[in-house]
């Protein structure tokens, strides 16, 4: 069974810093990653998806790693703003399952402070 | 870009009470949409899958005569918690894939509906 886990739960920093979110998922047959953003009490905005034959996507400031064989993705968000506080959740296709559907990653907070 | 459309986004009932939810693709057609369910502080959990015609997937422990879904046409799906209680109360959120955009491409989420179960 894919278990998604996200480190740290939750992260504050002060405006213009750079910052990494971590992933790590228990089975690298995977299809693909995606990272969305969820604002409080909303649903989720897509922000990466990285194919499972690609090792890194570039959004603006954001930039997706992904490394199967170690079964991690990082996204790392460069000089950070406090529009960028959220809850960011990194997702991949569950074991055995299809590709449309999604297993989550419990999310990081992120506080940015001005 | 492709948008799911989620209504309501937000419902107080009394607890005993059925409460529909409708989950709309707005520019494709989706043969397959899915239900999750996100309590507070939690991630999202996977409720059922929802087929175009045929009968929904659901995911263990998912009471299916409890969570009635219906997927009637290629752009609607709905999610009706039949007879709610207090515990029922949590984040409904859908989803769907423009399957024009091939297997591995995103999935869009609707904004979630918000249920209070009084």
């Amino acid at each position: 069974k894919q278990e998604v886990t996200q480190i740290p739960a939750a992260l504050s920093v002060p405006e213009g810093e750079n910052l990494v979110l971590n992933c790590s998922f228990t089975d690298s047959a995977i299809y693909n990653l995606q990272w969305f953003r969820q604002d409080p009490g909303k649903g989720l905005t897509s922000l990466l998806l990285i194919q499972s034959s690609q090792r890194e996507q570039t959004s603006g400031r954001l930039n997706a790693s992904l490394d199967k064989s170690s079964g991690r993705s990082t996204l790392y968000i460069a000089a950070s703003q406090p529009g960028d506080s959220a809850t960011y959740l990194c997702a991949v296709p569950p074991t055995g399952g299809s590709a449309r559907q999604l297993t989550f990653g419990s999310g990081t907070q992120l506080t940015v402070l001005p | 870009g492709a948008v799911v459309s989620q209504h309501p986004s937000w419902v107080i009932c009394k607890s005993g009470t059925s409460v529909k939810i409708e989950c709309r693709s707005l520019d494709f057609q989706a043969t397959t949409m899915f239900w999750y369910r996100q309590f507070p502080k939690q991630s999202l959990m996977l409720m059922a899958t929802s087929n175009e015609g045929s009968k929904a997937t659901y995911e263990q422990g998912v009471e299916k005569d409890k969570f009635l879904i219906n997927h009637a046409s290629l752009t609607l799906s709905t999610l009706t918690v039949t007879s709610a209680h207090p515990e029922d109360s949590s984040f409904y959120i859908c989803s769907a894939r423009d399957p024009s955009t091939g297997i591995s491409s995103p999935l869009h989420f609707g904004n979630g509906t918000r249920l209070t179960v009084t």
